[in-house]
């Protein structure tokens, strides 16, 4: 199983909006409904902040976005703050009880 | 609160095992499905296999098949990932983390840093 293909790096100003993609294929993203991104500051615990590709945990911003095309999920964050700067993650389930994970998305706020 | 309490640092020589714990609380052990993940520095997560607390049936990414193993203790609400065969490779940190359908995996522990190195 490869893993899911997201960019290494984005940046963006504060209060600007950045996109982030996760691709993945036929037999993840494009065939189950059950991406989700998670939100790493280093040294603390990975959060979920949007599961079933679009839907938003409770406690969440709603400048946190998700969206998916065909084998290709995206998040969205909308008004960039100084603390949205973390390392963003997103994940697939693969079919047979496995999940894949992209490669991970440093986001520089500047 | 749902907390996730893992075990301390390790560091290992190359062909050791480690075993990792993570120590739940704030919910009944059963309720949710546990994962285990890893990061190694400037890689991304990878997914490394799930557990059902209740039953402990277990599927491993097939990377990891035949060098892991992950159980639990039910009486002290406390899962296991034990990884063998150990390279430099396996040097990062692992973390666990509850799992719901399909919301995801909603709470994560704050990992345990595995060395290994001759």
């Amino acid at each position: 199983q490869s893993a899911l293909t997201q960019p290494a790096s984005v940046s963006g100003s504060p209060g600007q909006s950045i996109t982030v993609s996760c691709t993945g294929t036929s037999s993840d993203v494009g065939k189950y409904n059950l991406v989700s991104w998670y939100q790493h500051h280093p040294g603390l615990a990975p959060r979920v902040i949007i599961y079933e590709g679009t839907k938003r945990p409770s406690g969440v911003s709603n400048r946190f976005s998700g969206s998916m095309s065909d084998n290709t999920a995206s998040l969205t964050i909308s008004g960039l703050q100084a603390e949205d700067e973390a390392d963003y993650h997103c994940c697939s389930y693969a079919g047979n009880t496995s999940w894949v994970f992209g490669g991970g998305t440093k986001l520089t706020v500047l | 609160q749902v907390q996730l309490v893992q075990s301390g640092a390790e560091v290992k020589k190359p062909g050791a095992s480690v075993k990792v714990s993570c120590k739940a609380s704030g919910y009944s052990f059963n309720t949710y499905d546990m994962m285990w993940a890893r990061q190694a520095t400037g890689q991304g997560l990878e997914w490394m296999g799930w557990m059902n607390p209740g039953n402990g049936n277990t599927g491993y990414a097939q990377r990891f098949q035949g060098r892991v193993t992950m159980t639990r203790s039910a009486p002290i609400s406390t899962a296991y990932m034990e990884l063998s065969g150990l390279t430099s490779e396996d040097t990062a940190v692992y973390y666990c983390a509850t799992y719901e359908y399909p919301y995801g995996m909603h709470v994560w522990g704050r990992g345990t840093t595995v060395t290994v190195s001759s």
